[in-house]
């Protein structure tokens, strides 16, 4: 168990709908990363946020955003949702910069 | 060409053996290098991490990195059937402060 929690552990939606996936860093780590796993495309980077700022950008959707709290949780929220979103996702976190990042078990999400 | 190229096997192996996987990269920015271990559906789990060139040894696992070549290597010795996986190297190019680059990831059967 890393300590990094993540819920929904699966999500069926259709088309065209908006949901939003819910990730917990393990206790004392700032940066929350979120990546995007795909057979086709492997794991990929989508965004970084540290201490609630967003910190760096990877291959992100304009259909995506996402946030951090005071409290230091992050929510990605995916809209007009197309089938080929259809994937893993998954929430990493690190204690800040030059630090491992530690995965959490991820979302399912499925796009009908 | 692909950032970063691994070979996606399946390498299958008898129990007992020397596991090498590898992966080449094209961007020589990459500083800090890992390596991670996924069970079917289940979160990326942080073997082994490493900064620059050099060799890092932890148990049975055992990272290198050759900078000038761009190929990172990891050893298992005495492979065991739960060692059965999909291998995966990450990579960055500040640590922490920006988000990793995959390789798609070797999947690994040690045969009892």
């Amino acid at each position: 168990d890393s300590g990094v929690t993540q819920t929904p552990k699966h999500l069926i939606t259709a088309t065209g709908q908006r949901v939003t996936l819910r990730c917990s860093p393990r206790s004392g780590d700032l940066s929350v990363y979120w990546y995007q796993q795909s057979l086709d495309q492997g794991l990929q980077f989508l965004i970084q946020y540290y201490n609630g700022e967003e910190r760096a950008k990877g291959n992100i959707l304009e259909r995506f955003s996402a946030q951090q709290f005071p409290d230091l949780h992050s929510e990605l929220n995916l809209s007009s949702l197309e089938l080929g979103d259809s994937a893993l996702y998954f929430c990493a976190s690190s204690a800040g910069t030059g630090s491992e990042q530690f995965f959490g078990p991820g979302t399912r999400l499925t796009v009908l | 060409q692909k950032e970063v190229e691994q070979d996606p096997g399946p390498l299958s192996v008898p129990e007992g053996a020397i596991v090498s996987l590898n992966c080449t990269y094209s961007n020589s920015a990459f500083q800090y290098f890992m390596w991670y271990r996924q069970y079917s559906r289940k979160g990326p789990e942080l073997l082994m991490y490493t900064y620059s060139s050099g060799n890092k040894e932890d148990g049975r696992f055992t990272a290198q990195v050759d900078k000038s070549s761009k190929y990172i290597s990891l050893f298992i010795r005495d492979s065991q059937p739960s060692d059965s996986a999909t291998y995966l190297c990450a990579m960055s190019e500040r640590g922490g402060a920006d988000g990793l680059t995959f390789g798609k990831g070797t999947h690994l059967i040690i045969q009892p």
